[in-house]
């Protein structure tokens, strides 16, 4: 079985640019989380969506980050404008479903810089 | 809101020791579940070893288990045997059991194994 993929592996941008991330899950898995996680810290939840809607995206800056899940699998994660505390990995998870029962799987991570 | 404390930032072992990593957690509910994470160097998130809140037995999975103290809420992570192999970062994380609340996790542990 295929694990979660990302891309790009790594990024380097100047503050105000824009970036996107890219995520497919396993196949079959409906729900879809984007993390964030900053150096030294844990992940953190950015948005989760089932399927193609978002079920939570308390923690997602709307005034520069941005997703979506088109057609429930492949999922896109933007910032625009960039800001340096933006700096961190982004990883992408997958799992069946939602609740504890369902183990997420991660993804290798995007490494986003921003200078 | 669920918390997951991690009090030891680094820790080290040597080859063929135990080692054990310190985890707790905060919560008013009853249906969750406990997770340990590694995260080794440049590489993605496994899961270790999963606990439900409602089973008494610690989990156990080769070489890694848990002593779950559900009522002092905390969930600790013995590796014994320990390898070369099992450097990495170690989150502690906690989810309620249904619903779309989100995985949170600790600030890690970052564990070395000494030759």
């Amino acid at each position: 079985e295929a694990g979660v993929a990302q891309s790009p592996r790594y990024k380097i941008i100047e503050k105000r640019q824009s970036v996107a991330f890219w995520c497919n899950p396993i196949s079959g898995h409906a729900t879809l989380y984007w993390y964030q996680q900053i150096l030294g810290q844990g992940p953190k939840l950015l948005i989760q969506f089932q399927n193609n809607g978002v079920v939570d995206d308390s923690q997602l800056p709307k005034d520069r980050f941005s997703a979506e899940r088109l057609k429930g699998v492949d999922s896109t994660l933007k910032i625009q404008p960039a800001k340096l505390e933006d700096s961190a990995v982004y990883l992408c998870a997958s799992s069946h479903g939602t609740g504890g029962a369902y183990e997420q799987y991660f993804g290798p991570g995007t490494r986003l810089t921003v200078t | 809101a669920q918390t997951v404390t991690q009090s030891q930032p680094e820790m080290s072992v040597q080859e063929a020791e135990t080692v054990t990593l310190s985890c707790t957690y905060d919560t008013s509910e009853n249906n969750y579940y406990l997770f340990w994470y590694k995260q080794p160097p440049s590489r993605q998130m496994i899961l270790v070893i999963r606990q439900e809140a409602y089973k008494q037995q610690n989990a156990t999975e080769n070489r890694f288990s848990v002593n779950f103290q559900k009522a002092a809420k905390s969930f600790s992570l013995k590796i014994s045997d320990s390898q070369l192999g099992d450097t990495a970062m170690y989150f502690c994380a906690f989810i309620l059991g249904s619903g779309n609340t989100p995985l949170v996790f600790g600030k890690g542990t970052r564990l070395s194994v000494i030759a």
